[in-house]
């Protein structure tokens, strides 16, 4: 079964540009969460959707949103790149919004800001 | 606010040298606290669940345990392929989401 996939693996942004990141639940799993890791620390809760709906959203400025589709893959967009951005992302799965099943996570976005 | 302490930041271990990783935490309420595995480059692989104080759960050469304030991830006789950083993550009580706060990890790096 395939996991939790995410894309693109890599990304190379400018201080000011936008960029969108992408990501794929594993099948049946309807809960999506978005984390940021700065190297050398864990990862960092961005926000949780669930059923297309935020349920959410940890401590980022309003530059990061993010949406739900209605076949659970999600996108996180970043406004306004600052150096500081430059971090994995990453993208977990679950099936339900609460707390009885582990978040899957996928190998993540790399993105670095020049 | 909660909060996951890890320690020690990197543990070096010869082959079959057995030791265990320390998470200790504060939270408001614990729902769940949850070990994972990240290899360099690769995403957290989910290793562990523990619910409440006293829980224990095993998988190969790995143990996990809980009491009210820490918990810890006994390796023994860890092999080389066991080389990684473990990441602690407590969810608490109440709210609509499932948000995981992590600690920093721990660096575990076994010679052969």
């Amino acid at each position: 079964d395939a996991g939790v996939t995410q894309s693109p693996t890599h990304l190379i942004k400018t201080r000011g540009q936008h960029v969108t990141l992408r990501c794929s639940p594993i099948s049946g799993h309807k809960s999506v969460s978005w984390y940021q890791q700065v190297l050398g620390q864990g990862p960092q809760f961005i926000f949780q959707y669930y059923e297309k709906e935020e349920r959410g959203r940890g401590n980022f400025p309003d530059r990061f949103s993010a949406r739900q589709f209605p076949n659970y893959s999600s996108e996180l967009n970043v406004n306004a790149l600052l150096l500081g951005d430059s971090a994995l992302y990453l993208c977990a799965s679950s099936l339900g919004s609460g707390g009885d099943q582990p978040q899957h996570f996928g190998d993540g976005t790399r993105l670095s800001i020049l | 606010e909660d909060q996951v302490t890890q320690s020690p930041e990197a543990l070096r271990l010869q082959e079959g040298e057995s030791s265990s990783l320390n998470c200790s935490y504060t939270v408001s309420g614990l729902r769940g606290l949850f070990w994972y595995r990240q290899d360099p480059g690769k995403g957290p692989e989910f290793l562990f669940t523990l619910y409440s104080a006293g829980e224990e759960k095993e998988k190969e050469r790995l143990k996990a345990t809980l009491t009210k304030k820490e918990s810890f991830l006994h390796i023994t006789a860890p092999k080389p392929e066991d080389s990684a950083t473990y990441l602690c993550a407590v969810q608490a009580v109440g709210g609509a989401n499932s948000k995981l706060t992590f600690g920093k990890g721990i660096t575990l790096s076994v010679r052969p």
